[in-house]
């Protein structure tokens, strides 16, 4: 059983370069979301999905677009990388978060520098 | 808003001490609240959680933790620590749309 997988491991971006980082969990998780991890900052919220077709914004959305076309993906996209989104980013999900129990699953990351 | 702050941002203990972890939290409905673990290079794993069926709260390798409400805190100790502990800690609430709201972490550090 995989769980959340997350594609690449590794990218080096250049400035204005786009990519999308590919999410997929086998768990049939009806929640996903992306969040980004910064030195001394934890973990903030990009973007979230509550269900096949849906997205929402998170804590820090700017520079980012998600997709949800299936249940079990999730896409992150930068159209126009710049060197402040130089982070680790964590794919999640979660069967159920309507009442705040339901705890996250996460993948182990992608690491994108942006030069 | 719901909000966390872990106190410190670093701790170093000795194989064998106890460990603690401070993590308190802001609230304005009664909170779930979660310690993950994250090794390096690797994704977080939850802990435990705390969903007010008990105040004392058991989680995975020996650590648990403790919810006071008149506090607003959720530390989490273990008491004796051991070198596979070193790791960084999160403790997480969740807010009112069922999100989770993350510390800034603390990376726990064990000396042989």
């Amino acid at each position: 059983n995989a769980g959340v997988t997350q594609t690449p491991k590794f990218r080096v971006l250049k400035t204005g370069q786009s990519m999308t980082l590919l999410c997929a969990q086998d768990m049939n998780h009806e929640y996903m979301y992306w969040y980004r991890q910064d030195p001394g900052m934890g973990l903030r919220l990009i973007h979230y999905s509550v269900g096949e077709g849906t997205t929402a914004k998170g804590e820090v959305p700017d520079g980012y677009n998600v997709s949800r076309l299936k249940k079990q993906n999730f896409l992150l996209g930068l159209e126009s990388a710049a060197p402040s989104q130089t982070s680790v980013y964590f794919c999640a999900s979660s069967y159920y978060a309507g009442t705040g129990s339901s705890p996250l699953h996460f993948g182990n990351g992608t690491r994108l520098t942006v030069t | 808003a719901q909000s966390v702050t872990q106190l410190g941002s670093h701790v170093s203990v000795s194989e064998g001490a106890l460990v603690l972890l401070r993590c308190n939290y802001s609230s304005s409905v009664p909170p779930y609240l979660f310690w993950y673990v994250q090794y390096p290079n690797q994704g977080l794993q939850l802990l435990l959680k705390y969903t007010s069926a008990a105040t004392l709260v058991k989680g995975i390798n020996g650590f648990e933790a403790e919810f006071k409400k008149s506090e607003t805190s959720f530390h989490l100790t273990k008491p004796s620590a051991h070198m596979s502990d070193a790791a960084e800690y999160f403790c997480a609430v969740s807010d009112t749309g069922g999100k989770l709201i993350f510390g800034q972490g603390t990376e726990l550090s064990v000396k042989p």
